[in-house]
């Protein structure tokens, strides 16, 4: 079946700008996933939802980033002013309630210029 | 706070040659521990997790508590098993993986 797929791949943006990113679950996953993964390092929590609430966000590294899944399967992350920091690879991924195993998306890379 | 630290960035072996890719991780619960890989241009994916005991492309990994290791082995490697390596712990509520930041392993002819 699909996996879980990552709107854009790529996507470049000016400082100061706004961007969004999507994510599509695996059909039937309640529990969604975001990390960020910077050049050199592994990747890192940002938001955890179970079904359309967000479960934890103590990954959210300021008020600049925000994530919405209105209706329990797509997701969107935001990202308000960004800056050249801000530029990473941002991963998507999945799960069945209660399961540990996560399934993992191709990831949007985000450069902020 | 939990951590998992891979001191080794890159490992790079011949060909038939044993691998350990080392894994320490600190975390004050009863730790679940997986090891991820990416090959290249493709998506991180699990390849086992301690829970399950099992080998998987050759490859076992144990959870040693008194060492709080969880190293990654595997008796001959194959070139098709370069990739990035990353070893993870999970929380106790399910809700977050820390990731390690990983280890390249080159395997030449």
């Amino acid at each position: 079946g699909a996996g879980v797929s990552q709107t854009p791949s790529n996507k470049v943006t000016e400082k100061g700008k706004y961007v969004e990113l999507r994510c599509d679950p695996i059909s039937g996953h309640t529990a969604l996933y975001w990390y960020r993964q910077s050049l050199g390092q592994g990747p890192e929590f940002l938001i955890y939802f179970q079904g359309t609430g967000a479960a934890d966000d103590s990954g959210l590294p300021n008020d600049r980033f925000f994530a919405v899944r209105p209706e329990g399967s797509v997701s969107t992350l935001k990202i308000q002013r960004t800056e050249r920091g801000d530029s990473a690879v941002y991963l998507c991924a999945s799960s069945l309630i209660g399961r540990a195993e996560q399934y993992f998306g191709p990831g949007t890379r985000l450069t902020v210029t | 706070a939990q951590r998992v630290t891979q001191p080794e960035k890159l490992l790079s072996v011949f060909k038939g040659a044993p691998v350990e890719l080392k894994c320490n991780y600190s975390y004050s619960g009863s730790p679940e521990l997986f090891w991820y890989v990416q090959y290249s241009r493709q998506r991180l994916q699990l390849l086992l997790r301690h829970i399950s005991r099992e080998s998987i492309k050759g490859f076992t990994a144990d959870l040693n508590k008194g060492e709080t290791s969880f190293h990654l082995k595997k008796p001959f490697a194959q070139e098709e098993d370069s990739a990035m390596y990353y070893c993870a712990l999970m929380n106790s509520g399910y809700s977050t993986l820390t990731f390690g930041k990983g280890t390249m392993l080159l395997v030449s002819p």
